[in-house]
């Protein structure tokens, strides 16, 4: 059974704090995803990564940064936690050339 | 970039109706279109998807239609039942090097019982 898993379900932090969420996948993907699910704006790309140390910026990469040493991690890094950042953080993982997408369970972060 | 636009946001209908939900896609290059449900406090998960060589796709009550004229695809249910309410996504993949799935934002449905 595939798995994406993140390291937190829920996450309170102050204002200014340096924030990791992380993601782990068991199926070999190339392909990691950062989502931020907010109401009524659906699922944006914050970042995503196609290979070991590669990324790109997905929508809104404002604020974010990520980090991919190793194959089945991706960490997404909140350089300076703000309140407009408190959202649902979705990862997900795909296969090069493959299509379903697998998604953790999310990560509700509230910044105060 | 890809936009895709996901309409209605909302959907209430009555058990044994359809529902049919409605998105269009702005890049021509797009070639996979993927459908998620996400139950409430769950995660997304994959229902049905279509590629743009295929016009129609059926299973069981789910169907998804393509029109690569119009660039728009729909998600058909047929028959619903109170477990398909959730928030249904519809998305676009461009291919080649682009490896962003691109969502809509996104149809809350509700099957009254």
């Amino acid at each position: 059974d595939v798995k994406v898993t993140q390291s937190s379900r829920y996450l309170v932090k102050r204002t200014g704090e340096k924030v990791f969420l992380e993601c782990v996948q068991d199926m070999d993907h190339e392909n990691m995803f950062w989502y931020r699910q907010d109401p009524g704006l659906g699922l944006r790309l914050i970042y995503f990564s196609y290979d070991v140390k590669m990324k790109e910026k997905g929508d809104i990469p404002e604020g974010y940064s990520v980090s991919r040493e190793k194959k089945e991690r991706f960490s997404l890094i909140l350089e300076s936690a703000s309140t407009n950042q408190t959202s649902m953080y979705l990862c997900a993982s795909r296969n090069r050339g493959g299509t379903e997408a697998f998604f953790g369970q999310g990560t509700r972060l509230t910044v105060v | 970039g890809e936009n895709v636009e996901q309409h209605p946001s909302t959907l209430s209908v009555q058990e044994g109706d359809s529902a049919v939900i409605k998105c269009t896609y702005s890049d021509s290059a797009s070639n996979y279109f993927p459908w998620y449900k996400q139950e409430l406090g769950k995660r997304p998960q994959l229902i049905i998807d279509i590629r743009s060589n295929v016009g129609e796709k059926k299973d069981q009550r789910i169907a998804v239609t393509l029109n690569k004229t119009a660039k728009h695809f729909s998600l058909h249910i047929t028959e619903t039942q109170p477990e398909d309410s959730a928030v249904y996504f519809c998305a676009a993949h461009s291919g080649g090097s682009n490896y962003k799935l691109t969502f809509g934002k996104g149809t809350l449905l509700t099957v009254n019982p």
